[in-house]
């Protein structure tokens, strides 16, 4: 199966900067969606994204988030002004026809 | 909204047996019913999923079971190996397609050799 590739793979920065997350997912698909999982934690929603709009959002997805597809093809998940509690694994997915979702890599955001 | 709780949170088992784990969710409009299996460090992976006009599906070792009335679905693998250790996470949603999935805390599966 292709892979939905995410970049960076690891990220580290200090509270309260603005970090950018990348996901390169498989072409053709229309729903795209990020997740995060605090370490040994469950899978939560962030956000999900149709036809080039949010159709879906958490309550974890505050004024501090945002998503792009700024160029048609790479989806990007924005976070204005970092906080600790955002140290999370960051992952973007998508369905495939009538199938569970496919997640990209992974980013490993660290906020200190 | 919709509500998935898992169990147990951790299984050991020795290789050869079966695991069972159970999910139940609270909205009765969730119709999609996948399972993940995440290696550690590794990006959750789709493994079996099941939809609310299916009472079960089965997949070589793995099955699923789904009673729409009770809300509750379960994965059920056999002739357990130690390659299926693994975090396993049960989810639910509305639409396949458009809707966000809800997860279950997940289940720490380990195989003893």
């Amino acid at each position: 199966e292709p892979e939905v590739t995410q970049t960076p793979s690891h990220q580290v920065t200090q509270m309260g900067q603005e970090v950018i997350l990348r996901c390169v997912p498989i072409s053709n698909h229309l729903y795209f969606y990020w997740y995060r999982q605090i370490l040994g934690q469950k899978v939560e929603f962030l956000v999900s994204f149709y036809n080039n709009e949010i159709s879906e959002k958490s309550e974890i997805f505050d004024d501090q988030f945002s998503v792009e597809r700024p160029d048609g093809s790479n989806f990007t998940l924005k976070i204005r002004s970092t906080k600790l509690e955002d140290s999370a694994m960051y992952f973007c997915a998508h369905t495939q026809g009538s199938n569970g979702y496919t997640f990209g890599s992974g980013t490993r955001l660290t906020v200190v | 909204g919709e509500n998935v709780e898992q169990h147990p949170s951790t299984l050991s088992v020795q290789e050869g047996d079966s695991a069972v784990i159970k999910c139940t969710y609270s909205d009765s409009a969730s119709n999609y019913f996948p399972w993940y299996k995440q290696e550690l460090g590794k990006r959750p992976q789709l493994i079996i999923d099941i939809r609310s006009n299916v009472g079960e599906k089965k997949d070589q070792r793995i099955a699923v079971t789904l009673n729409k009335t009770a809300k509750h679905f379960s994965l059920h693998i056999t002739e357990t190996q130690p390659e299926d250790s693994a975090v396993y996470f049960c989810a639910a949603s509305e639409d396949t397609n458009a809707g966000k999935s809800t997860f279950g805390d997940g289940t720490t599966l380990t195989v003893k050799p």
